[in-house]
């Protein structure tokens, strides 16, 4: 399968622990984003990387989240000191950026909740 | 900052039906690209057709078409001969048009049903 994949599909957590979500782009993609969708919500924008270089953060994406792409490949999502408001689906998606118009891919989503 | 609404939380038409999603956005760019994406349960996101807003064209992808009103900046999704596996949630969404303008905005979405 060659869509875009993220790891784990599922996490629970009880308040105050870290977590780290995993997401794998669609391969040769080279910009690679993170969305936040809680219920009834549509998904909200947190950052975006081209390759490595995150170029843009959400003023959503407080101290205690942190996003990196080190090699401009796969991305780590991580969480410290959860609170329950951070319970939701954490989306990530991938696109191929020649120009102003690249469409993004979606993955399944990491569902977490904060006990 | 640019805002989508998607007025219609619910929405259901019966199978081989005709049904239309209501969107509209606020922005103050002149260009920009509008999307619609379905998201099914437990299944991901994908695009289901994509205007641009320098394109005065209605853009239509088989059964799903658009009515883009920009002086309106009113965004519509016309699914026509409905069936069951239209069923999902649908969003409408936003993007700037410069190279780095590169998030999505969202709407909170649609749920639509589909009866046989």
């Amino acid at each position: 399968d060659t869509g875009v994949s993220q790891d784990p599909r599922h996490k629970i957590t009880k308040r105050g622990q870290n977590v780290t979500f995993r997401c794998d782009p669609i391969s040769e993609h080279n910009r690679l984003y993170w969305y936040r969708q809680t219920l009834g919500q549509g998904p909200e924008f947190l950052t975006y990387f081209q390759n490595e270089a995150q170029l843009e953060k959400s003023r959503l994406l407080s101290d205690r989240f942190s996003a990196e792409r080190p090699k401009g490949s796969f991305s780590t999502l991580e969480i410290q000191r959860t609170e329950q408001g951070d319970s939701a689906m954490y989306l990530c998606a991938s696109s191929l950026a020649r120009h102003s118009h690249n469409e993004q891919f979606f993955g399944p989503g990491t569902r977490l909740t904060v006990l | 900052a640019q805002t989508v609404t998607q007025s219609q939380p619910e929405m259901s038409v019966q199978e081989a039906e005709t049904v239309t999603l209501s969107c509209t956005y606020d922005t103050s760019e002149s260009d920009y690209y509008l999307f619609w994406y379905k998201q099914p349960p437990s299944r991901q996101m994908i695009l289901v057709i994509r205007q641009e807003a320098y394109k005065q064209q209605n853009a239509t992808e088989n059964r799903f078409s658009v009515n883009f009103q920009k002086a309106a900046k009113s965004f519509s999704l016309k699914i026509s001969d409905s069936q069951l596996g239209d069923a999902a949630m649908y969003f409408c969404a936003y993007r700037g048009s410069t190279y780095y303008t590169d998030k999505l905005i969202f709407g909170t979405g649609t749920r639509l049903q589909v009866f046989p």
